[in-house]
């Protein structure tokens, strides 16, 4: 079955520091995402990548940086953290090769900044 | 971009009754669709996915519908259950390897 691993499953940072949040999936997928998820709101797309040492940005970049070292592993850093970063962040892949492909999300990191 | 509204925020039925969940979208050339199911302190998973060319989609408990002239996704949850209690969240993906979703739908089914 897809696996999607995301690590830490929760982390408290202090205001200016530096977070790290990983991404490892063993689905052979080309395409990996991070999103993050406010409280009572959807998804909203950070990052992406659809090939090791590239990525995109997403919609809401500012503030974020990411990494794809290889195909199985996607990072999301957060070089100063901010109040307004507190969410839950997903990680997702896909074998995206033109529309309608499925997204396998991982459990989510839980990320309060304080 | 593609601009994803979803109604209503929450929503909460008795059990046994019908729980209606609809998405609009702007971008007429969207292609592809998608439902998923968020249950508390879980990740997302995929519930149904629909392609432009089908507007009616049966699944195991629920329907979804898909009108394209409106621009309306809609997941119809027929005799829902306790079980169905969850996030739901509708995707749009116009072929760019992108998906945009709704704001959810946080489902609460009454015993």
């Amino acid at each position: 079955e897809a696996a999607v691993t995301q690590s830490p499953r929760s982390k408290v940072a202090v205001t200016g520091g530096k977070v790290t949040l990983s991404c490892h999936q063993t689905n052979n997928h080309d395409y990996m995402y991070w999103y993050r998820q406010d409280t009572g709101h959807g998804l909203r797309l950070i990052h992406y990548s659809y090939v090791a040492d590239s990525t995109e940005k997403g919609d809401i970049p500012d503030g974020y940086k990411a990494s794809r070292p290889s195909q199985e592993n996607f990072s999301l850093i957060l070089e100063l953290a901010s109040l307004s970063q507190t969410a839950v962040y997903f990680c997702a892949s896909s074998d995206w090769t033109g529309g309608g492909e499925t997204l396998y999300f991982g459990s989510g990191t839980r990320l309060t900044v304080l | 971009g593609e601009q994803v509204e979803q109604r209503p925020p929450h929503l909460s039925v008795r059990e046994g009754d019908s729980a209606f969940i609809t998405c609009t979208y702007t971008d007429p050339n969207s292609y592809y669709f998608f439902w998923y199911k968020q249950e508390p302190g879980a990740s997302l998973q995929l519930l149904m996915k629909v392609f432009s060319s089908t507007e009616i989609n049966e699944g195991q408990g629920f329907t979804v519908l898909l009108n394209k002239k409106d621009k309306r996704l809609s997941l119809n949850l027929t005799a829902a259950h306790p079980g169905d209690s969850a996030a739901y969240f509708c995707a749009v993906d116009n072929a760019g390897a992108k998906l945009t979703f709704g704001g959810g739908t946080r489902l609460t089914v009454r015993p």
